[in-house]
């Protein structure tokens, strides 16, 4: 959905070097969420965020960072990206409220050598 | 232990067969969401539901609230049916975060 883009769609990088993924919605969505998806585990929450500068930790952060700063845009930075960290990670959006559902970014694959 | 369990884990079908995909929860819930990704691609968003059934197309998706239950059904599959069906739930809260199951990979054969 154009409402949400994830950037960069690939990439390779080395063991140790900092990463940082982007995520940018249109929807003035108020819930933002990266989420990892690896072979044999459901997709899994690293970190979201409830508003601009507003975030908190997921059952994976370990190793990764969020920021916020606007509205639009939510960042996810593996600080010293590990082979571990080989994956494919999600943007998600939501607004608030039970009532609304999801919308999910394109995804972003990530490898680390 | 998934809180999401979903079966089966991979399914092949003939062309026209009606399939089902189940999902069952340990705990209530504030809703149930049906998702589709196809080999490679994104994840899109088919249903959310807190009670009762919905229907789109050829999809219908029902929930029973006391039994924890959720099922997808698709009726006269169709190869490009094909793809992951990933169940996840809301347990609530005001951050609606969402607690997935491992999908179920489907193979429509024509």
């Amino acid at each position: 959905d154009a409402g949400i883009t994830q950037s960069p769609r690939h990439k390779v990088t080395e063991t140790g070097t900092p990463v940082t993924l982007r995520c940018h919605q249109t929807e003035n969505h108020r819930y933002m969420y990266w989420y990892r998806q690896d072979p044999g585990h459901g997709l899994r929450l690293i970190h979201y965020s409830y508003g601009v500068k507003d975030t908190d930790k997921g059952e994976v952060s370990d190793g990764y960072s969020v920021s916020r700063s606007k509205t639009e845009d939510f960042l996810l930075t593996l600080e010293s990206a590990t082979s571990s960290q080989t994956s494919v990670y999600f943007c998600a959006i939501s607004d608030q409220g039970i009532g609304y559902g999801y919308t999910f970014g394109s995804g972003t694959r990530l490898t680390v050598v | 232990k998934n809180e999401v369990e979903q079966s089966p884990q991979n399914l092949t079908a003939q062309e026209g067969e009606f399939i089902t995909i189940n999902c069952s929860y340990s705990v209530g819930i504030s809703a149930l969401h049906w998702l589709q990704q196809h080999p490679g691609g994104g994840i899109v968003s088919l249903f959310m539901l807190s009670s009762g059934k919905k229907k789109h197309g050829r999809l219908i998706a029902t929930i029973n609230i006391q039994e924890k239950h959720s099922s997808l059904h698709i009726t006269a599959s169709h190869p490009r049916d094909s793809a992951v069906y990933i169940c996840a739930v809301n347990y609530g809260g005001a951050t609606n975060k969402l607690i997935f199951g491992t999908g179920t990979l489907l193979a429509v054969q024509p």
